[in-house]
């Protein structure tokens, strides 16, 4: 299958700090990216749509001046969250889509922020 | 936002026995998929069931999907102890082209 890598796979931060998280699709490109947020024994939320060359579309509530994402090539799309507070520890998920009906998943990126 | 729900929240059964997870949804799809997360990695694609079809199988999968009643279940038979893991749903509603996801079952298989 697809594969799609997520860099780091986790990290330490002090609050206040910015963490930039890579997502890579390994060997397909992708137009669109998706980035997830997952906490503890619940499901994944969406964040927002990334598309190659043009910005991202975020869901309801989620504050795009505090979660920065780029996509800058088919294979590569960054999520940046800016001043990270003890609140955005999470494990942070991303996936590529491969056609219209598939998606390939990330291992995740654990942040934690003190 | 989460689509629906998914029933049970936790699933333990013993090794050899078949288990049975359910999925609901709210709103009208093109396809609805199920996924397996183990601990703190991330998601695997099982199986992916199209709004036109009612039942799907894959090894040891079996998919069904109802749109009347807007819902589905994913049925692993003869389970492992490798098949310990959350499950979840996730929707595809044709328009915006993402995924919606359960709730998610956690699904614990006893040696």
């Amino acid at each position: 299958g697809a594969v799609v890598s997520q860099h780091p796979s986790w990290v330490i931060c002090k609050s206040g700090t910015s963490v930039k998280i890579e997502c890579r699709s390994l060997d397909f490109q992708a137009t669109t990216m998706f980035w997830y947020r997952q906490f503890p024994k619940k499901s994944l939320m969406l964040m927002a749509t990334s598309n190659e060359g043009s910005k991202a579309t975020y869901e309801q509530g989620v504050e795009k001046d505090k979660f920065l994402i780029n996509h800058a090539s088919l294979t590569l799309s960054t999520l940046t969250v800016t001043s990270a507070h003890p609140e955005d520890s999470s494990f942070y998920i991303c996936s590529a889509r491969r056609t219209r009906e598939t998606q390939y998943f990330g291992p995740g990126t654990r942040l934690l922020v003190l | 936002s989460q689509q629906g729900e998914e029933d049970p929240q936790a699933l333990s059964i013993q090794e050899g026995e078949n288990a049975t997870m359910n999925c609901s949804y709210k709103t009208s799809i093109n396809n609805l998929q199920w996924y397996r997360q183990n601990s703190g990695r991330g998601l695997v694609h099982l199986i992916l069931i199209r709004s036109n079809e009612r039942e799907k199988h894959s090894g040891r999968l079996r998919v069904t999907l109802d749109t009347s009643k807007k819902s589905s279940s994913l049925l692993i038979t003869a389970s492992r102890a490798a098949d310990t893991a959350s499950y979840f749903c996730a929707t595809d509603d044709g328009g915006a082209q993402k995924l919606v996801f359960g709730q998610g079952t956690r699904l614990t298989i006893n040696p």
